[in-house]
């Protein structure tokens, strides 16, 4: 009964380069969240989808950013010509059914270092 | 805006001793309430709930307690341990927001 899975754990990039970013949920969950936190801070919401759908990303920034959660397979965070200051911990989690909390579930995340 | 928000940043606590982690929220439309620990570098883990007909829900060593009236909720560990040593976060289902969270750190 795996639960919600990132990958990769660590992730080094230079500045200018792609990220990209995996989060495959739990089993029977088709609802996949994405957060940022920074260093001693919160957890920020980015986007939320389901499948092929992007239902909510207003804490997305508006450019190199971008989400999907394809039909098949996991959901990915993607940021073009990464910066400095994206330099964080990305976490995802997954629920069973719309916007529901119970059950919602994260996985480890990725941190990503920009250098 | 909306919002939940925590009313420290740190707290020290010796070990054995009682822990209470306040919480407050802003949108009166919140029916379900969640806190989670996240422990260095991991993912927040869910610790316990509570929904808005109850005013307080008891689990292994902890408890939440909610005040509707005044928008705030708190969570008690009892006998807080080393391993107690975490991050606490309490987020509420509207909007799925979390506050910055509380450092808690237990003093051996």
């Amino acid at each position: 009964n795996a639960g919600v899975m990132q990958n990769p754990r660590h992730l080094v990039r230079r500045r200018g380069q792609e990220a990209r970013l995996r989060c495959s949920p739990m089993k029977g969950h088709s609802h996949v969240y994405w957060y940022r936190q920074l260093p001693e801070e919160g957890l920020k919401f980015m986007v939320y989808l389901q499948k092929e759908n992007i239902i909510d990303e207003s804490g997305m920034p508006k450019e190199r950013f971008s989400a999907e959660f394809p039909k098949e397979g996991p959901s990915i965070l993607r940021i073009q010509q990464v910066v400095r200051g994206d330099s964080a911990a990305y976490f995802c989690a997954s629920s069973p059914r719309d916007r529901a909390f119970y059950g919602y579930t994260f996985g480890s995340g990725t941190r990503l270092t920009v250098v | 805006g909306e919002s939940v928000g925590l009313h420290l940043p740190t707290l020290s606590v010796q070990e054995g001793d009682n822990s209470i982690i306040n919480c407050a929220y802003s949108n009166s439309a919140s029916d379900y309430f969640i806190w989670y620990k996240q422990e260095s570098g991991k993912g927040p883990q869910f610790i316990i709930d509570i929904r808005s007909n109850m005013d307080k829900r008891q689990g292994q060593r902890v408890t939440v307690l909610l005040n509707k009236t005044v928008k705030h909720l708190s969570l008690q560990i009892a006998a807080t341990q080393p391993g107690d040593s975490a991050v606490y976060f309490c987020a509420e289902n509207q909007k799925v927001t979390f506050g910055t969270g509380t450092k808690l750190q237990v003093i051996p």
